[in-house]
């Protein structure tokens, strides 16, 4: 119940387009669901974050939709640039765990020129 | 505004040496957290701290893994003794503990490679 399933694993993606990537989780207790960039040799860092009152936030080129009913949030790059190239993770967590994440498996997203 | 600082930034040992994973958090944060990324399992939370408490240790592996936080600035996790199995790289995040979630920032991590 505490997984968060992230898919897909790859994505390559011509710039310009769109990327999109998906997250499901199970437990109905998370209320923040961040996500996580990461460039090779480098820690993770937040690139955006969500709570479960709002369907959608923006943050220029960086949308996350958010489907509470379905369990379901994803993480949409439009015009992706070849700098957007990393591992994206998404992740959930609960305020009464003390911000303890939980991650997803990560996805590793290729930008063509 | 320096982030976490891990160290050292890679580790190679042979097997069965005594390994010391070392975290300066961002001044102020008051929750340190641990954890491994490996391909096979992503990932993973190893241990996080509240004010220099554990509070849940349940992701260390086994007894061989062993973590300390004794003050505000400074963390430590060893692998006593280091297996093959124990490659991987080795991030510490910190965040502030207050109302609501706070974002977690990470070090750059220590690649570790057990011989």
């Amino acid at each position: 119940q505490q997984q968060v399933k992230q898919s897909p694993q790859s994505l390559i993606v011509q710039k310009g387009g769109i990327s999109i990537i998906n997250c499901a989780y199970e437990n109905t207790a998370f209320d923040y669901f961040p996500w996580y960039q990461q460039f090779p040799g480098k820690g993770p860092a937040l690139l955006i974050a969500i709570r479960p009152d709002v369907s959608e936030k923006k943050e220029g080129r960086f949308t996350i939709s958010f489907n509470k009913s379905a369990k379901q949030f994803s993480l949409h790059i439009m015009d992706s640039q070849p700098g957007d190239s990393a591992t994206y993770f998404c992740a959930a967590s609960q305020e009464t765990s003390g911000s303890r994440l939980t991650f997803g498996e990560g996805t590793q997203l290729t930008v063509n020129p | 505004d320096a982030g976490v600082i891990q160290s050292p930034r890679h580790e190679v040992t042979e097997m069965g040496q005594e390994v010391t994973l070392r975290c300066k958090p961002i001044s102020g944060h008051n929750s340190l957290f641990w954890y491994r990324q490996t391909m096979m399992r992503g990932l993973e939370l190893l241990i996080y701290f509240n004010n220099n408490v554990p509070i849940d240790d349940s992701g260390m592996p086994e007894d061989r893994f062993s973590a300390k936080m004794p003050n505000a600035s400074f963390s430590t996790l060893k692998i006593q003794p280091s297996e093959p199995r124990d490659s991987a790289v080795y991030f510490c995040a910190s965040s502030l503990k207050g109302i609501g979630n706070q974002p977690q920032h990470f070090g750059d991590g220590t690649r570790l490679s057990i011989l």
